[in-house]
């Protein structure tokens, strides 16, 4: 069964840079989708981005230009960066797998299977 | 980006019960749309995807339909467990978008 474990600060202040590592354990990092997504009160659940095991990375346009997510295969994590942190980022920040199922002829489904048990990040001065 | 409406906001419902929660996209999505359950403290935990699809472990009694904009999660005959928040996401395309929810609670 696989197990995902987000590990990171609890507290940043103000135009700090948050870091914040997902580590997978009881199975493979490769050939799957890595996601971070986030859960504040008054934005609900929020896709912030995705890695592949090859490195490839999607972000969302809301976060792109402070956000970075990457992968490091050989100790089964990734990672995520978002600098410039306001109080607007407080939130349960949570990892997540991507997994795929192709339907012929050409259909695929992309869905988050295993989630973390998620981090709270507070910003606060 | 794709916007995701659920109804209702929440609803009350017994033990017993078969309970249908909606949600609609802003734009033809196909059938790229998955649920998701989330228990207070927890993680969302999948449901259906494919619209339809029920993710291996899940009860039978979780159900979904719907293709291109609307969509419906039925539960039938409502468990004690199932007393949760259910969210729909579309993986049409990113940035993928989430509902912003329908709470279940015991009537």
């Amino acid at each position: 069964q696989v197990h995902l474990q987000e590990s990171g600060p609890g507290l940043l202040k103000p135009s700090e840079t948050l870091s914040l590592t997902c580590t997978v354990s009881s199975g493979s990092i490769n050939n799957y989708y890595w996601h971070w997504i986030r859960q504040s009160p008054g934005k609900g659940l929020e896709w912030i981005g995705y890695v592949d095991y090859s490195g490839n990375t999607n972000y969302n346009p809301s976060l792109k230009s402070r956000v970075a997510i990457s992968v490091d295969t050989s100790k089964n994590q990734f990672s995520l960066k978002l600098n410039s942190v306001t109080a607007a980022d407080t939130a349960v920040y949570y990892c997540a797998r991507g997994a795929l199922s192709v339907v012929p002829p050409s259909y695929y489904y992309y869905y988050l299977d295993v989630w973390g048990k998620g981090t709270t990040l507070t910003v606060s001065s | 980006d794709i916007q995701m409406t659920q109804s209702p906001t929440s609803l009350s419902a017994s033990v017993g019960d078969r309970v249908t929660i909606t949600c609609r996209a802003s734009q033809y999505i196909n059938t790229f749309l998955n649920w998701y359950q989330q228990t207070p403290g927890k993680a969302p935990k999948l449901l259906i995807y494919a619209a339809a699809t029920l993710q291996t472990g899940v009860p039978s009694r979780f159900s979904g339909s719907g293709s291109g904009t609307d969509f419906a999660l039925t539960i039938s005959n409502l468990q004690p467990e199932d007393f949760a928040t259910y969210y729909c996401q579309q993986s049409f395309t990113t940035p993928r978008t989430f509902g912003h929810g329908t709470k279940v609670d015991m009537k």
